[in-house]
C-alpha cells in the first residue's frame, strides 16, 4: 500500500532562511508526486507536480527515488509562506491521492 | 465558473440522523472526488466518478455512506444515521480527464460535518 509520511508535523523559520519540508513515500513503483498547500481560511490549492519540474512561488521539489524523498524546498522564506503544507501521493494512471499528514509551517519575521 | 462549490459549509447534526452534502466540480471536469479530512490529518480519499460512473470507492466507506453524481456534474454524498466518528471536514475536489497522467485537483472550500 502506498503511504506518505511528513516527519515534521510544525516547523518554523524566520524570514529570509531557507525552507525544506520533508515528505518520504513508500511506494514499490514510480509514483506521481504533488505538493498541495492551504493558506489560512482558504481552500487546499495544488503548488506543484513533480512530473512538470516546474518552480511555483520560488518552490521546488525533486524527486529522489533512492531515498524514496520528495522534499519541499525554497531557499528564502518569506511571510507569505506559512500555511499548511500536504505531500500526496499516486499510483501511475491512478487518480486517487495519498495525502500526508501535513507540516504547518510557520516563517517568523 | 468559480471553481468547485460546496453546499453546505457548515453542518451540526444531532446523532442518527442523516445528512447530505452537494458538490458542483468545475463544468469542464469530468471527473470528481470526495474526500474526508479530520483534524491533524491529511485528506482520505473515500470515492471519485468519472462523468455518472463511480469508478473508485474506499473501505472508509461504510454501507452508511452513499454518493451519487447522477448526470455526471454535480454529486451528493449522503451519510445515514450518522455517529460523532463522522465529524469531519468533507472535501469535494475535480479534475480533468487524462488518461496518463494525474493532474492534481481542484478542491471546494469543504463542508464542515458536526455530529453532536
Amino acid at each position: 500500500a502506498q503511504r506518505v509520511t511528513q516527519p515534521e508535523k510544525l516547523l518554523s523559520v524566520f524570514k529570509g532562511a531557507p525552507v525544506e519540508l520533508k515528505c518520504n513515500y513508500s511506494y514499490s513503483g514510480s509514483p506521481e508526486l504533488f505538493w498541495y498547500v492551504q493558506y489560512s481560511r482558504q481552500r487546499l490549492q495544488l503548488l506543484l507536480r513533480h512530473i512538470s519540474r516546474e518552480s511555483i512561488k520560488g518552490f521546488t521539489a525533486d524527486l529522489n527515488k533512492g531515498e524514496t524523498s520528495f522534499h519541499l524546498k525554497k531557499p528564502f522564506a518569506q511571510e507569505e509562506d506559512s500555511a499548511m503544507y500536504y505531500c500526496a501521493l499516486s499510483k501511475p494512471g491512478s487518480q486517487k491521492l495519498v495525502f500526508g499528514q501535513g507540516t504547518r509551517l510557520t516563517i517568523n519575521p | 465558473d468559480t471553481g468547485v462549490s460546496q453546499d453546505p459549509r457548515h453542518k451540526i447534526t444531532k446523532r442518527g440522523q442523516n445528512v447530505t452534502f452537494r458538490c458542483d466540480p468545475i463544468s469542464e471536469h469530468n471527473r470528481l472526488y470526495w474526500y474526508r479530512q479530520t483534524l491533524g490529518q491529511g485528506p482520505e480519499f473515500l470515492t471519485y466518478f468519472q462523468n455518472e460512473a463511480q469508478l473508485e470507492k474506499s473501505r472508509l466507506l461504510s454501507d452508511r455512506f452513499s454518493a451519487e453524481r447522477p448526470k455526471g456534474s454535480f454529486s451528493t454524498l449522503e451519510i445515514q444515521r450518522t455517529e460523532q466518528g463522522d465529524s469531519a471536514m468533507y472535501l469535494c475536489a475535480s479534475s480533468p480527464v487524462d488518461r496518463t497522467t494525474n493532474y492534481g485537483y481542484t478542491f471546494g472550500s469543504g463542508t464542515r460535518l458536526t455530529v453532536v
